[in-house]
């Protein structure tokens, strides 16, 4: 049963350019959130993804958007990098967005910007 | 507003000790959900354990144990009999359910290592 992948592993650019990471849920998962972890901090809720539609966002600018695609897995985009946005970007799947479901994270895309 | 706050930037013990993970959380909602997760320097968060705020019974696994008390608004985590491979970072979160919110807020993480 594999789990929550995400790619690239790394990823470096520049100022100014635009980045699309990507994630493939946990099978049976339907739900995807992303979040942000900077260097000894915490993750950050980024956004959570269902049925192909944003249903929660946190604290990030419209510099950062989704989507969600038929199979579940879902991209995270981030528009004119900054060196702030350098970070580890988790994806987690879970089922049933009803509820509190538990998130399985994935391995995490490590994005440099310089 | 919702926090969840751990205190102990950084723990060294030495391998077979046992050691303590203080978590603390604020919430104003009655039904929510706490988490313990572990993050080797690989990097992924490895998903430890999961408590509503319905069940304060602590629960033991191996050589892991939890402690949940609600008049402390606390969750600790406790490792018996330490070993090289606990060493990572572990993470406390929280989760509300009742405000429609599914989001987990994350503590800042303890990073613990365990020496031979």
């Amino acid at each position: 049963d594999a789990g929550v992948t995400q790619s690239p592993t790394h990823l470096i650019k520049t100022r100014g350019q635009q980045v699309t990471l990507r994630c493939s849920p946990k099978s049976g998962h339907d739900t995807v959130s992303w979040y942000q972890q900077a260097l000894g901090q915490g993750p950050q809720f980024i956004f959570q993804y269902y049925e192909e539609e944003e249903r929660q966002r946190g604290n990030f600018p419209d510099r950062f958007s989704g989507h969600q695609f038929p199979n579940y897995s879902s991209e995270l985009n981030v528009n004119a990098l900054l060196l702030g946005d350098s970070a580890l970007y988790l994806c987690a799947s879970s089922r049933l967005a009803g509820v509190v479901d538990t998130q399985y994270f994935g391995p995490g895309t490590r994005l440099t910007v310089l | 507003a919702q926090k969840v706050t751990q205190a102990q930037t950084e723990i060294s013990v030495v391998e077979k000790e046992d050691v303590t993970l203080d978590c603390v959380y604020e919430t104003r909602d009655t039904t929510y959900y706490l988490f313990w997760y572990k993050q080797p320097p690989s990097g992924e968060l490895v998903f430890l354990i999961r408590r509503n705020s319905f069940d304060e019974q602590n629960e033991i696994s191996g050589r892991y144990s939890w402690n949940f008390q609600k008049s402390t608004s606390s969750f600790n985590f406790t490792i018996t009999a330490s070993q090289v491979v606990d060493s990572a970072v572990y993470f406390c979160a929280l989760s509300e359910a009742g405000s429609g919110t599914y989001k987990y807020i994350f503590g800042t993480g303890t990073r613990l290592k365990v020496l031979a």
